[in-house]
């Protein structure tokens, strides 16, 4: 299993521009996430899918869209990037919720610059 | 609202120097808490996961604690390979999303 991966491990883009994080698990997990991390400070949820075809708005959506077409996959779309959108992004996924549900399995991050 | 704190922010030890790190949480229907260990560059690794007051879980060197308002990471004779960043996070009643405290940067010298 390679768990969860994530493309690219870095971008720069310029104010303005759009681009797509891609995000995939080969866990068969249900649930998956994606979250910033500034520094210093904790994770925070940006948007979060229970399954293909259903997602929702965690605390920073702003910004941000997602699409969840497949059980495997969850890109995070940037539209009109913006210097507060600087950030390190992880993606994660865990099993059906339950009392092991949310033991969430993170990607290595992608790091995003945006000038 | 629901908020995780860790403290402190940053520790330095010494080889086989033990310690414990501190998560105090106010959290609605805490559902789970969950130790993460982050090495730079790399996304959280998970470590243990907590639901009820009393519980507790080891791995290594590693001892996790739960009380009904914080819980410990306890460090037991740590190497310089434990060195990373310490996250705690907890899940409410929705039981959805996790929330995270900022860390506790754990260098260890030898």
């Amino acid at each position: 299993n390679a768990g969860v991966t994530q493309t690219p491990k870095f971008r720069i883009l310029k104010i303005g521009q759009s681009m797509t994080l891609q995000c995939a698990q080969d866990m068969n997990h249900n649930y998956m996430y994606w979250y910033r991390q500034d520094p210093g400070m904790g994770l925070k949820l940006i948007y979060y899918s229970v399954g293909a075809g259903i997602t929702d708005k965690g605390e920073v959506p702003n910004g941000y869209n997602v699409s969840r077409s497949t059980t495997e996959d969850f890109p995070l779309r940037l539209e009109l990037a913006a210097p507060s959108q600087t950030s390190v992004y992880f993606c994660a996924s865990s099993p059906l919720s339950g009392r092991a549900g949310n033991e969430q399995f993170f990607g290595p991050g992608t790091r995003l610059t945006v000038l | 609202e629901d908020q995780v704190t860790q403290s402190p922010e940053a520790l330095r030890l010494q080889e086989g120097e033990s310690s414990s790190l501190n998560c105090s949480y106010t959290v609605s229907g805490l559902r789970g808490l969950f130790w993460y260990r982050q090495d730079p560059g790399k996304g959280p690794e998970f470590l243990f996961t907590l639901y009820s007051a009393g519980e507790e879980k080891e791995k290594e060197r590693l001892k996790a604690t739960l009380t009904k308002k914080e819980s410990f990471l306890h460090i037991t004779a740590p190497k310089p390979e434990d060195s990373a960043t310490y996250l705690c996070a907890a899940t409410n009643q929705a039981g959805t999303a996790l929330i995270f405290g900022k860390g506790t940067t754990l260098s260890v010298s030898s």
